[in-house]
């Protein structure tokens, strides 16, 4: 079955700066890897995905990369703000359905 | 409003002792999904159903059992609870078990069997 490992397992970046998290997936039928942003006491809600047929994808502050051939996606967030603080999970699934995800990163932003 | 909901939220019980945790969604969503959350292993998928009487194992089906009679629900039975089963569980949906939708998350039921 699928396994994803996630990198770096805490992140602490200074306000303004670039966090980067890296994910890494066994299953190259894999088709569809989404990302999770869970606050404090809150649910995971999904912040951005991306499918295996595109390479990248951007939304405003939030992007992500997917290299099939070497089956690994990472999150980029720039210009990091303290309400980014949070646990990122990746996750990797065919066709959105059985799904696995990472270990978690727990990101803190520092005023 | 559009929403999944868990109940209870919270609850404490005792080996052996069989429960069911609830989850119920408003949106005529097609799929839905149980997974637990454990410090350290992120969110492992317990079982998912793609719809009505139909249901499929997922990472760690061990233990629990679920029912999909009808759409809007989708319960989550334990029926020997053990310790290793304490943990945090989320209930999601999403529209179609084939398409690309968001998956929404429940707001989470924390289990603690002593």
């Amino acid at each position: 079955g699928e396994n994803v490992e996630q990198h770096p397992s805490t992140l602490s970046v200074q306000e303004g700066d670039s966090a980067v998290i890296k994910c890494t997936y066994s299953d190259s039928a894999s088709n569809y890897f989404p990302w999770y942003k869970q606050e404090l006491g809150k649910r995971p809600q999904l912040i951005i995905d991306i499918r295996s047929n595109v390479g990248e994808k951007k939304d405003q502050r939030i992007a992500v990369t997917l290299n099939k051939t070497a089956k690994h996606f990472s999150l980029h967030i720039t210009e990091t703000q303290p309400e980014d603080s949070a646990v990122y999970f990746c996750a990797a699934s065919y066709n959105n359905n059985d799904m696995r995800f990472g270990a978690g990163t727990r990101l803190t932003v520092k005023p | 409003e559009a929403q999944v909901t868990q109940n209870p939220r919270y609850l404490i019980t005792v080996t052996g002792k069989k429960l069911t945790v609830t989850c119920s969604q408003n949106m005529n969503h097609e799929y839905m999904s149980w997974y637990r959350q454990d410090p350290g292993l992120g969110l492992r998928q317990i079982y998912y159903s793609m719809n009505v009487e139909v249901t499929d194992k997922g990472d760690v089906p061990e233990g629990y059992k679920v029912s999909r009679k009808e759409k809007r629900n989708f319960p989550l039975i334990l029926e020997s609870p053990s310790p290793n089963q304490t943990s945090l569980y989320f209930c999601a949906s999403k529209d179609s078990g084939t398409g690309w939708d968001t998956q929404y998350f429940g707001p989470g039921t924390r289990l603690t069997v002593l």
